[in-house]
């Protein structure tokens, strides 16, 4: 059955220091993976999609995420948090063939002054 | 603002009873889909529908039922609601592989 994992239900960094948020699926293809940011009290927002093609992909608010087929991977990646970045960042899955998506269970991203 | 709108925002109801949630997609959006968002189960997939039809179906009880109507806005019907029950419930509407997600309703048992 098809998996999202997102190990970190929590991760605190500084302001202006480099960001990572681990994802990985499990599926037998090439999976649609996606990026969601939550805010407080809002719903979820697209950060970025990976369909196919370049395994780098950029995404809003200067975010970037990369597939990684070997690993199973699709981390999200920042290379300077801002204050408003802190929210909740969700991993999501569908298959080609399906209209079902998986969302992991969230990382809780918490930005120090 | 995603261009999605649910009604109501928040809904407080008792056990055993039913409620209706309602959603209007993004103009021009055929698919609308439903998700469930608890503490202890996280964003559950409950069903999608197609321009009135159901497409595909995710963790949905055999209490909630939902429908999609020729203007494209969809409802969300639970029934014999239980405590388990209180979650934020989210609509998305999409044209494409793209989700747009809505505000969320806040249903609360007691």
């Amino acid at each position: 059955a098809q998996s999202v994992t997102q190990p970190d239900i929590h991760i605190t960094v500084s302001e202006g220091a480099s960001l990572e948020l681990r994802c990985n699926y499990s599926y037998g293809a090439t999976p649609y993976l996606f990026w969601y940011v939550q805010s407080p009290g809002q719903g979820l927002q697209l950060l970025l999609k990976y369909f196919s093609g370049d395994t780098l992909v950029q995404g809003i608010k200067g975010f970037e995420a990369e597939f990684k087929r070997s690993q199973s991977s699709f981390n999200l990646r920042k290379p300077s948090v801002h204050w408003s970045d802190a929210a909740e960042y969700f991993c999501a899955v569908r298959s080609s063939g399906t209209y079902k998506y998986i969302f992991g269970t969230g990382t809780r991203l918490k930005v120090l002054a | 603002d995603s261009g999605v709108t649910q009604t109501p925002k928040h809904l407080i109801t008792a056990t055993g009873q039913r409620v209706t949630l309602r959603c209007s997609p993004r103009s021009g959006d055929l698919s609308v889909y439903w998700y469930q968002q608890s503490l202890d189960q996280g964003l559950q997939f409950l069903i999608q529908y197609y321009n009135g039809e159901e497409r595909a179906k995710g963790n949905i009880l055999e209490r909630f039922s939902a429908q999609q109507f020729p203007d494209l806005h969809s409802e969300l019907n639970l029934s014999s609601l239980e405590l388990g029950d209180s979650a934020l419930y989210f609509c998305a509407s999409s044209w494409g592989d793209e989700q747009f997600f809505g505000p969320g309703t806040r249903l609360t048992v007691l």
